[in-house]
């Protein structure tokens, strides 16, 4: 099945700071998705992005599906920007989404 | 108004017992899915639903039986509860066909197995 790799780990990060996320993938994709599941557990949908780039407020991603990886960018971190960020896609013509280990992110005040 | 709900949030329960958990959206979506999520965090697809049909039935232990009464519901039933059956189970939607093919998530059950 589809590999989805993110990168890094664990993030932590002073209040203020920007940070960039990223997602790899090991083939090509019709759904990819970024939530944040914060520390009461809830998956917040932030982005669908198969390909392209959106902005959302201080977030914004860019996904290239032809080099198969996407960037989450933070800028002006607050502390409630801290929790798991997931990325996670659907290969071909599948629908069910495969989801990366995630990124512990810590925003410290 | 809430658009993925799942009921009840926290369950408890002993090794053996047989318990189910309901999930509902009212986003008019088609398809809906379960997941699981371990200690880990990590996320893996369970069963989808199209429009009441089972489309997808991943690795997941016969004990685990989903049912879809109408295309706003998918319930998870599972028997003969395991120690290992600790998780949190979560809910989504999408609709086919759509703009996107956006997945909505509920906020998820807490299943402890004593």
């Amino acid at each position: 099945g589809i590999q989805v790799e993110q990168s890094p780990p664990d993030l932590i990060l002073q209040e203020g700071a920007n940070s960039t996320l990223r997602c790899n993938f090991s083939d090509s994709v019709n759904n990819l998705q970024w939530f944040h599941q914060n520390p009461w557990g809830q998956l917040i949908n932030l982005f669908y992005i198969p390909s392209g780039t959106k902005q959302n407020g201080r977030l914004s991603a860019t996904t290239v599906a032809t080099e198969r990886y996407s960037l989450l960018y933070i800028s002006s971190s607050q502390t409630t920007d801290s929790g798991v960020y997931f990325c996670a896609v659907s290969p071909g013509s599948a629908r069910q989404l495969t989801f990366g280990s995630g990124t512990q992110l810590t925003v410290l005040p | 108004d809430t658009a993925v709900s799942q009921t009840p949030k926290y369950l408890v329960t002993q090794m053996g017992n047989d318990k189910s958990i309901k999930c509902e959206q009212n986003l008019g979506h088609d398809t809906m899915y379960w997941y699981k999520q371990d200690s880990k965090k990590f996320l893996k697809i369970m069963f989808s639903y199209n429009n009441k049909e089972l489309i997808i039935n991943e690795t997941v232990p016969n004990r685990f039986s989903p049912k879809s009464p109408d295309k706003a519901h998918l319930n998870l039933h599972i028997n003969s509860l395991e120690l290992g059956d600790s998780a949190v189970y979560f809910c989504a939607s999408s609709i086919t066909g759509g703009f996107s093919d956006t997945q909505y998530f509920g906020p998820g059950t807490r299943l402890t197995v004593l």
